[in-house]
């Protein structure tokens, strides 16, 4: 069974660094599936943020990919994310997920519990 | 961008009703790669349906999902106590992935 875990910071400076870190226990993250980051907050629902494959290879949302960064960690099975220039707007709960590939891609299958980020000084 | 826009924004049923949920998106969803969750407060969402008609590993089969190109459904074919929460569409056939803005079902 697949578990993800996110840890980081809860609270985060306007204009600082929200830098968060999922750790995948139960299996490989050397598989063939994709690591993402998905937030959810009261005014944007949910919103994916990017993914990373194995190989370090990453895709970002658009709308964030100025201030985004998703890295992959295949020795400590953890993939991480670091988002810039933080404001309010940025105040969600952040979710790390897998997005499996068996031959066909199946969707975020397995989610992390979330962790809560707030923005303020 | 593909923007999906779920309906109703709420869906008020009684135990043992059947739940219609709609999805619809900007432009044709590839592969049909659809996905259907559902959230209960406090927690992540749950994957329910992939592939815009599979059920995932562990779903019960009163959950169904049906539907291709830019209109999708998911159906509750009798409503536990257990299944009112909300529910999201979202779309992971092209980047950036995109999600519903979700239905609440709620007891009537």
């Amino acid at each position: 069974q697949v578990q993800l875990q996110e840890s980081g910071p809860g609270l985060v400076k306007p204009s600082g660094t929200l830098s968060l870190t999922c750790t995948v226990s139960g299996g490989s993250i050397n598989s063939s599936d994709w690591w993402s980051w998905v937030r959810q907050s009261p005014g944007m629902g949910l919103e994916w943020i990017g993914e990373t494959y194995h190989s370090g290879y990453t895709n970002y949302n658009p709308s964030l990919k100025s201030r985004v960064t998703i890295s992959v960690d295949k020795a400590k099975k953890q993939f991480s994310l670091k988002l810039t220039s933080v404001t309010a707007a940025d105040t969600a709960v952040y979710y790390c997920a897998r997005e499996a590939v068996a031959g066909i891609m199946i969707g975020f299958d397995y989610w992390g519990q979330g962790i809560l980020v707030t923005v303020s000084s | 961008e593909i923007v999906l826009t779920q309906s109703p924004g709420t869906l008020s049923l009684s135990p043992g009703e059947r739940a219609t949920l709609s999805c619809r998106a900007s432009q044709s969803v590839s592969s049909n790669y659809l996905a259907w969750y559902q959230q209960k407060p406090g927690q992540a969402p749950r994957l329910l349906i992939y592939g815009a008609t599979s059920r995932a590993t562990g779903i019960p089969d009163r959950f169904s999902g049906s539907g291709s190109g830019t209109d999708f459904t998911l159906t509750i074919s009798r409503l536990d106590p257990e299944d009112f929460a909300v529910y999201y569409c979202q779309q992971y056939g092209g980047s950036p992935r995109t999600f519903g803005q979700g239905t609440k079902v709620e007891i009537k």
